[in-house]
């Protein structure tokens, strides 16, 4: 089955700075990565999606970046605020159809103010 | 309803005992997928349903887990002779034909004492 691999687990950063989550994945015949963020006792709710037709995707402070070749795709999120303390999951679809969303383990995001 | 129902919120029962957990999915999706989240642990994929069918039953942990979904909508979760290890939140997603957002509900807490 696909394989989703996150890190880091925690990640602390100061207000201001910049925050990069990683995941790598299995099957080369993913084609899509959305990221869920999950506020504490909240539901998972996507911030940001990319397809594999395209490398890059930015929405405001918040952008992620796709190596298809390498299988990984990354989290970034610019000038860090409080309100972005969260956990944070990368996705991959898998599956016959490509529709089974498979899920990373989760990053801790502490911003410290 | 505008989102994902799940109920009950909160349910906590004696081990050997069985239980059922409903999911309203937002109307017209015809995915919906359930997840359990043990504390402080990532998302775990437990079945998916394109309509009616489940054409992936692989997550679901033993054969004391079942899920079934009537008209298109809602699921219900059923897990037999609940064990501790049982104990997490229940976590139900709808989206629509093509992979992209999934929408999750608040989740039932399931506490098996």
């Amino acid at each position: 089955g696909e394989n989703v691999e996150q890190h880091p687990s925690t990640l602390s950063v100061q207000e201001g700075d910049s925050a990069v989550i990683k995941c790598t994945y299995s099957d080369s015949a993913s084609n899509y990565f959305p990221w869920y963020k999950q506020e504490l006792g909240k539901r998972p709710q996507l911030i940001i999606d990319i397809r594999s037709n395209v490398g890059e995707k930015k929405d405001q402070r918040i952008a992620v970046t796709l190596n298809k070749t390498a299988k990984h795709f990354s989290l970034h999120i610019t000038e860090t605020q409080p309100e972005d303390s969260a956990v944070y999951f990368c996705a991959v679809s898998w599956g016959e159809y490509g529709n089974k969303l498979v899920f990373g383990a989760g990053t801790i995001l502490r911003v410290k103010s | 309803g505008a989102g994902v129902s799940q109920s009950p919120s909160n349910k906590v029962t004696e081990k050997g005992k069985d239980v059922e957990l409903r999911c309203d999915p937002i109307s017209g999706h015809t995915a919906l997928y359930w997840y359990r989240q043990r504390l402080g642990q990532g998302l775990e994929f437990l079945i998916y349903f394109q309509g009616n069918s489940a054409p992936d039953k692989s997550g679901l942990p033993s054969d004391r887990f079942s899920a079934e979904r009537t008209g298109e909508s809602v699921s219900t979760l059923t897990i037999q002779r609940t064990q501790q290890e049982d104990s997490a939140v229940y976590l139900c997603a709808s989206g629509g034909t093509n992979t992209g957002e999934l929408f999750f509900g608040e989740g039932s807490r399931l506490t098996v004492l």
